[in-house]
């Protein structure tokens, strides 16, 4: 079973800054990465999914890497606005059985 | 329309009651899961159908039981409601074929409260 962490649980930035959130892995063998925005009380919208034969992928101001070897993901914002204010998880999974393990959440504040 | 649709949003119900949450879905795909949330936790998966004939379950399932009726529905039952079961519940869609690589799509949640 993939096991999926992401520290730090909260962080505050200030408008415009650069934004770099973490999630590490356990399981090597891992099939694809997922990133998710979930703001309070709401669904989770897919933000990026890497797959194992990736290194990243971009979408707009949205950057996401994957490191097999150190089981490392990063998902890196540039330009961070209020309106980045969010829970974002990551999950991922293995090719045994292709379900998705999630990190508990990194909660994200952008001051105006 | 959303693509996955989840009714009802929000329950308030009282222990030991029967509860059904349903997910419905206009992705075509032929994987769905149930997922609840609690604080701090994470999501943690309950079930998971990756056919109409393919029910699984997840890491949680006890004191719970789905449905799949339909390729389009999947179906989450508590069978006799308890406090702990307080949680906001997601149904997700996937498709591991061609290039879609079993991302998962989430419908906007149910909020239960179990009093």
């Amino acid at each position: 079973k993939q096991e999926v962490t992401q520290i730090p649980a909260a962080l505050s930035v200030p408008e415009g800054e650069n934004l770099v959130l973490n999630c590490s892995f356990t399981d090597s063998a891992i099939y694809n990465l997922q990133w998710f925005r979930q703001d309070p009380g709401k669904g989770l919208t897919s933000l990026l999914l890497i797959q194992s034969s990736q290194r990243e992928q971009t979408s707009g101001r949205l950057n996401a890497s994957l490191d097999k070897s150190s089981g490392r993901s990063t998902l890196y914002i540039a330009a961070s606005q209020p309106g980045d204010s969010a829970t974002y998880l990551c999950a991922g999974s293995t090719s045994n059985d292709y379900k998705l393990s999630f990190g508990a959440g990194t909660t994200v504040t952008v001051r105006a | 329309d959303a693509d996955v649709t989840q009714t009802p949003r929000n329950r308030i119900t009282k222990t030991g009651k029967r509860i059904m949450l349903e997910c419905s879905q206009t992705k075509g795909h032929d994987r769905m899961y149930w997922y609840r949330q609690d604080p701090g936790l994470g999501l943690r998966l309950i079930y998971y159908s990756f056919d109409v004939k393919d029910i699984n379950k997840g890491e949680i399932s006890d004191g719970y039981s789905v449905s799949r009726q339909a390729q389009a529905k999947f179906s989450l039952s508590l069978e006799s409601a308890i406090p702990n079961q307080t949680a906001l519940y997601f149904c997700a869609t996937s498709d591991l074929g061609g290039l879609s690589y079993n991302e998962q799509f989430f419908g906007p949640g149910t909020r239960l409260t179990v009093l």
